[in-house]
């Protein structure tokens, strides 16, 4: 089945910096979406895009479809410490249904 | 509030026993789904519906029940546990079509010893 390679799998941030994550995959995908998981909770939607080339902002978080539909960015500017979590991004293909394969998330961490 | 509520949090019990995790949405969606969630494997889906009685299985459907007899409940079951199903399991669902769970429920960690 598909899959999707999303890295770094940890990252330490400092507070002010931009910090970059990448999902990657060998097929193409109509949609990609991007999720945070705080601890003990749930994941929550960040962004979602729909179109190849799309860059979609959600508060300090920005996100692109790239344009082959294989990969996916997510950035975060100026990140803070409510930033930490994990990370994940997902995509569906129209033609096995829609079905969400999510990628293995990006620990997000604060530099001690 | 709009959420996803799932029941218990937290569950330890024995290989064999049945098990049910329950799950409701209150904001009158038709698809709702089941995931699975382990280290550096993110999450998998287990089952999914698309609306009342119409359900269908996910990546890791095997071990696993669902039912789906009315639209705000999705509820997952676990006929005889084994260790390998010692995990996180999170239910979803949307208002739109699968492949866009917008909402997630807060977990259900699960240990089977």
């Amino acid at each position: 089945g598909q899959q999707l390679n999303q890295s770094p799998q940890s990252m330490f941030i400092q507070e002010g910096e931009d910090v970059s994550m990448n999902c990657t995959s060998s097929s193409i995908f109509n949609t990609w979406l991007w999720y945070k998981q705080d601890p003990g909770e749930g994941p929550v939607l960040l962004i979602a895009l729909y179109k190849a080339g799309e860059l979609t902002s959600n508060g300090r978080l920005t996100a692109q479809f790239g344009i082959t539909r294989k990969d996916s960015f997510l950035n975060i500017s100026a990140s803070i410490p409510s930033d930490v979590g994990i990370y994940f991004c997902a995509g569906s293909i129209k033609a096995a249904g829609n079905k969400l394969t999510f990628g293995g998330g990006t620990r997000v961490l604060v530099k001690p | 509030e709009a959420q996803v509520t799932q029941n218990p949090r937290y569950l330890i019990t024995v290989t064999g026993k049945k098990l049910t995790v329950t799950c409701s949405q209150n904001m009158n969606h038709e698809y709702m789904s089941w995931y699975r969630q382990d280290p550096g494997l993110g999450l998998r889906q287990i089952y999914y519906s698309m609306n009342v009685e119409v359900t269908d299985k996910g990546d890791v459907p095997e071990g696993y029940k669902v039912s789906r007899k009315e639209k705000r409940n999705f509820p997952l079951i676990l006929e005889s546990p084994s260790p390998n199903q010692t995990s996180l399991y999170f239910c979803a669902s949307s208002p739109a079509q699968r492949g866009t769970e917008a909402f997630f429920g807060q977990g259900t960690r699960l240990t089977v010893v």
